[in-house]
This record gives C-alpha cells, structure tokens and sequence, in this order.
C-alpha cells in the first residue's frame, strides 16, 4: 500500500460545528503531517508528528487539534471554524530513504465553513 | 524554511521538452532538492529529487548546477497531462516548505 487515505473528501460544516478530518497510511512512516492550501496558493505546513508526538506546530490557531492515535492515523479535529478556513486540507506522511525523506500526499479534504 | 524561486507560469507546445527553473542561492549542504507537481483538485506528487548530480526517471530529468543554487527540472516530452503546478522544495530533513511554484500550461 502506497497511498495516504483522507476521510472525508468533501465536508460542510457551520461555525458551530465540530467535526473531525481522518487520515491513514499504511507505509510504515513515522512522520504525518497536516497542511493546508487556500485556492491558488502553494500548501502551508500546520502541523508536524514524529513517532506520534508533535514536533512542529506553526503557531495554528487552537480551533485546530490535531491527534495522532498510532502510527497509521492522524486526526485533525476541528471547532468554531471561520469562514476564513475554508480551504484545501492535505495529509502527507514521509519516511526515511535513499536521499532524503520522500512525501506522500493524500487527495486532500475540501472543506467549506458557512 | 529555506526558500526558493520560480517562475509563476510558463507555456509548452505538446511533445516538446520543457525545463523549469528554480532558483535557491541560500541553500545549505544537506539540502535535498525535490520536486513535486500538483493537477488540480489532488495533493502534490512526487517527481525526482537529488543532492548534487543530475537524476533521471522514468518522469524527468533533474539538473542541478555545479554550485546547487540553482536546478532545472526537464519534462523530456510534454504531454496535456503533464498541465499542473510544479513546486520546487529544498528539503533540510523532513520538512516541506512549499515555494509558489509554476503553472504549466501545455498547448495542445
């Protein structure tokens, strides 16, 4: 299995929702990470695991939790969005390797605030 | 993060080569370059990366120039497929930093 999995592929959600993005991969990486793309924008780095600790958070406001439950699965939960957070949410996780450490990204989650 | 410059768009007729610049002059010696492309709708794919020699697969070709601030990624062939945005990333370790990248329109 070569792929990254991300669940739902499209989500509605209001502001007063909560709701929870999933991600699974089953390459045996250690590294997952949450990133986040605005339409016609390169992706911004949001969050970083390590051997399911987080290493890296880029000061991403606290409406966004991320979870990682093992070293298949990453969660990012979220609550009392903003229409500003409607975006393309992207999975991605690396391992290492001959020449450096490859990414694998998931399709993303299209998510819409309202 | 280390940073990187591209192109915002560049054009190709189909079946022709196409090289695609990326300048990155503050990289470091353990900086892997990658380059990944993204088609719209999906997450960015992986190309071809390397550290200090030219690399080819089956995709592209990979030139980076003798003092590595510099690289060239090489579609040897465009075809209506190869239309994305490709992104070049200095990569110190595991973590991506995404530069603006380069819309390629191939020309049917």
């Amino acid at each position: 299995d070569t792929e990254v999995t991300q669940t739902p592929k499209h989500l509605v959600m209001g502001m007063t929702n909560k709701k929870s993005l999933k991600c699974e991969q089953h390459m045996g990486h250690r590294a997952m990470y949450w990133y986040k793309q605005k339409a016609k924008k390169p992706p911004e780095l949001m969050f970083v695991y390590s051997y399911e600790k987080l290493s890296i958070n880029e000061s991403v406001p606290s409406r966004f939790s991320p979870e990682c439950p093992n070293s298949s699965l990453l969660n990012l939960h979220l609550h009392a969005l903003q229409p500003e957070d409607s975006a393309l949410y992207l999975c991605a996780s690396s391992g290492p390797g001959q020449g450096g450490y490859g990414y694998t990204f998931g399709s993303g989650t299209r998510l819409t605030v309202v | 993060d280390a940073k990187t410059t591209q192109p915002n768009s560049m054009e190709s007729n189909e079946e022709e080569p196409v090289h695609l610049p990326c300048n990155h002059s503050t990289i470091s010696g353990t900086d892997y370059i990658h380059w990944y492309r993204q088609l719209p709708s999906q997450g960015p794919e992986y190309v071809i990366h390397g550290l200090t020699s030219n690399v080819n697969n089956r995709m592209a070709s990979l030139a980076i120039a003798e003092d590595r601030k510099s690289s060239t990624l090489i579609l040897h062939r465009a075809t209506l497929r190869d239309a994305a945005v490709y992104y070049c990333i200095l990569s110190p370790g595991n973590q991506f930093y995404f530069g603006t990248g380069t819309s390629l329109t191939v020309i049917p």
